[in-house]
């Protein structure tokens, strides 16, 4: 696609709930990052991948976060046992990869998490 | 570790006049990139510009233009002239050149133009 798509776009959770939010990148991005944007704040970083190899998960602020890319295009980010806490705005970007000066990270819409 | 600052939180100026948002930065690497970001009210975080820290060379993109000096750590963004559709949540950020590839933000300037 022309961008970076992600789904749902907003997601009401109960507490305790299991959810999922997906993010396609665009196409021939080798890194994909997830950050965490709460209200009235600048995004945050969780995680991010190189392909399908996740580099660094040193954001993830609890064990109830995982994220994956299996086949390097495609990832999920899943939060078990929702907590209110975690009611935010989940961003999804992709880049080129590599780190070059020339890199950058394109930015999904978002996907608006509100837990109950 | 890196850290940005946005100090301004929220501006307002009436359409037309100029604007200035700053960012002031925090590493101790000598290689790194900075970007700015706009976020309007749908929420998707739109590209703006790019800087590498080994080039000081002032830009200008129409109405937007961006000085960059390291001597006080800064990167601030001028809008001339400006308009109703600049409305939005600024957002500055940092990039090492090496290790994680992540952007670190500021906390955003949200710019509010009246008509």
């Amino acid at each position: 696609g022309a961008g970076v798509s992600q789904s749902p776009r907003y997601k009401v959770a109960k507490r305790g709930q299991d959810v999922a939010l997906r993010c396609d990148p665009i196409s021939g991005h080798v890194s994909l990052f997830w950050y965490q944007q709460a209200l009235g704040q600048g995004p945050e970083f969780l995680t991010y991948f190189q392909n399908e190899a996740q580099l660094d998960k040193s954001g993830l602020p609890s064990d109830r976060f995982f994220a994956e890319r299996p086949e390097g295009s495609v990832s999920t980010l899943k939060i078990q046992r929702t907590q209110q806490e975690d009611s935010a705005v989940y961003l999804c970007a992709s880049s080129l990869g590599g780190g070059s000066w020339a890199d950058t990270q394109y930015f999904g819409p978002g996907t608006r998490l509100t837990v109950l | 570790a890196q850290k940005v600052t946005q100090a301004q939180t929220e501006i307002s100026v009436v359409e037309k006049e100029d604007v200035t948002l700053d960012c002031v930065y925090e590493t101790r690497d000598t290689t790194y990139y900075l970007f700015w970001y706009k976020q309007p009210p749908s929420g998707e975080l739109v590209f703006l510009i790019r800087r590498n820290s080994f080039d000081e060379q002032n830009e200008i993109s129409g109405r937007y233009s961006w000085n960059f000096q390291k001597s006080t750590s800064s990167f601030n963004f001028t809008i001339t002239a400006s308009q109703v559709v600049d409305s939005a949540v600024y957002f500055c950020a940092l990039r090492l050149h090496f290790g994680n590839e992540k952007l670190t933000f500021g906390t955003g300037t949200r710019l509010t133009i009246i008509p």
